[in-house]
């Protein structure tokens, strides 16, 4: 399967806790995208990437969440002391260069749930 | 924060019937996307349509836009129960850096 893939699918964790998700993009895409997604909303854009560089994140991304794209490759998205108010699922997008005329490419998300 | 919103929010039809649902966003646009979600899945690419064309198809799909009334809508032709899902716009803000979503219309199509 060469698309985008995400672990883990399923995340349950106590508030307060720390969890970490990872993103492989097609591997010729240089940007890397992530976003969150409540129930019945679309999705919201956190922050992207353009190979290693994260070139813009949004004020959704607060101190507790950090994203890194070490050597340009895969991506992680870490979120420290979590609160319930983070529970939703969490996509990875990648693309080949601007989306200009080009489409993301979607994983199937991290459905993260804090309890 | 959401770029556009979708119309209706949900949308029931019969297998067979066409489905038509409006997408409207706030600023100038490289491109607008569509993009189905099946229930708790990733989003999946369907058309794409460039801010100087003003009609697209791809097998039963149409879309339309007009940027002077920042609108376009996505036609399904002869709807089928497979096509139950959510759909959304996406537009690239004119940056073309990101997509931003809109709110999403929820299909479903009855047997």
């Amino acid at each position: 399967d060469t698309g985008v893939s995400q672990d883990p699918r399923h995340k349950i964790t106590k508030r307060g806790q720390n969890v970490t998700f990872r993103c492989d993009p097609i591997s010729e895409h240089n940007r890397l995208y992530w976003y969150r997604q409540t129930l019945g909303q679309g999705p919201e854009f956190l922050t992207y990437f353009q190979n290693e560089a994260q070139l813009e994140k949004s004020r959704l991304l607060s101190d507790r969440f950090s994203a890194e794209r070490p050597k340009g490759s895969f991506s992680t998205l870490e979120i420290q002391r979590t609160e319930q108010g983070d529970s939703a699922m969490y996509l990875c997008a990648s693309s080949r260069g601007q989306l200009l005329n080009t489409e993301a490419f979607f994983g199937q998300g991290t459905r993260l749930t804090v309890v | 924060s959401q770029q556009g919103e979708e119309d209706p929010q949900a949308l029931s039809i019969q297998e067979g019937e066409n489905a038509t649902m409006n997408c409207s966003y706030k600023t100038s646009i490289n491109n607008l996307q569509w993009y189905r979600q099946n229930s708790g899945r990733g989003l999946v690419h369907l058309i794409l349509i460039r801010s100087n064309e003003r009609e697209k198809h791809s097998g039963r799909l149409r879309v339309t836009l007009d940027t002077s009334k920042k609108s376009s809508s996505l036609l399904i032709t002869a709807s089928r129960a497979a096509d139950t899902a959510s759909y959304f716009c996406a537009t690239d803000t004119g940056t073309a850096s990101k997509l931003t979503f809109g709110t999403g219309t929820r299909l479903q199509v009855t047997l």
